[in-house]
């Protein structure tokens, strides 16, 4: 079964700087997605970055970006320029490609943004 | 707004007490995904429809049913419930069933109800 980790539980960072989110996970699988979801203090969950597994190229979008290392089965996400509306709980999630589209989340890292 | 509608937002109720919740996904989707958030277990996948069919089931308890509409809504019950339960619980819809090798099918997310079991 697939799992994913986030060891950092909670993470700060200053306005206009840079954090970066570590995950990693364990699968069999060779094909399959990645993703970071953001969870405001509303709760809605936000689809934030995307990355599949076939792909080199880390993914980004605008501020966000990915570092994926798939042999070491680590896929981190970097804040560039960070925001006060950053301020969420961040998960990483994991999603076979096979039978169902089911989502695997990890525990989640709380960030913290101040001015 | 996701364009998945979760109703209620919020709902109260005493231990072995029976609700249901209810979600409409997104206009053309035709899977359906429950997921539960509680302190205790963090973010898990219940189950999936498509298409009026079950299509996966994760770690549900067997107090815990759904089902999935001719109009394409769902609903979830929960019976006999107990404090544990307490926990928002989140809806998500995707266009289509899933397995099906490289497509993508984003899964978008309704705002969640939260139950409180007292």
């Amino acid at each position: 079964a697939q799992t994913v980790t986030q060891s950092q539980p909670e993470m700060s960072v200053q306005e206009a700087e840079t954090v970066t989110l570590s995950c990693t996970y364990d699968t069999s699988e060779s094909d399959y997605y990645l993703f970071w979801y953001k969870q405001p203090p509303s709760r809605q969950m936000i689809l934030v970055i995307r990355q599949e597994a076939y792909k080199q190229q880390n993914a980004t979008e605008n501020r966000f970006s990915v570092n994926f290392q798939k042999a070491a089965k680590s896929f981190s996400l970097k804040i560039s320029d960070s925001q006060l509306g950053d301020a969420a709980m961040y998960f990483c999630a994991y999603r076979s490609p096979y039978n169902t589209d089911k989502l695997i989340f990890g525990t989640g890292t709380r960030l913290q943004v101040f001015p | 707004d996701s364009g998945v509608t979760q109703t209620p937002k919020h709902l109260i109720t005493a231990t072995g007490q029976r609700v249901t919740l209810r979600c409409s996904p997104r206009s053309g989707d035709l899977s359906v995904y429950w997921y539960q958030q509680s302190l205790d277990q963090g973010l898990q996948f219940l189950i999936q429809y498509y298409n009026g069919e079950e299509r996966a089931k994760g770690n549900i308890l067997e107090r815990f049913s759904a089902q999935q509409f001719p109009d394409l809504h769902s609903e979830l019950n929960l019976s006999s419930l107990e404090l544990g339960d307490s926990a928002l619980y989140f809806c998500a819809s995707s266009p289509r069933g899933g397995g099906a090798g490289g497509s993508y099918n984003e899964q978008f997310f309704g705002p969640g109800t939260r139950l409180t079991v007292l």
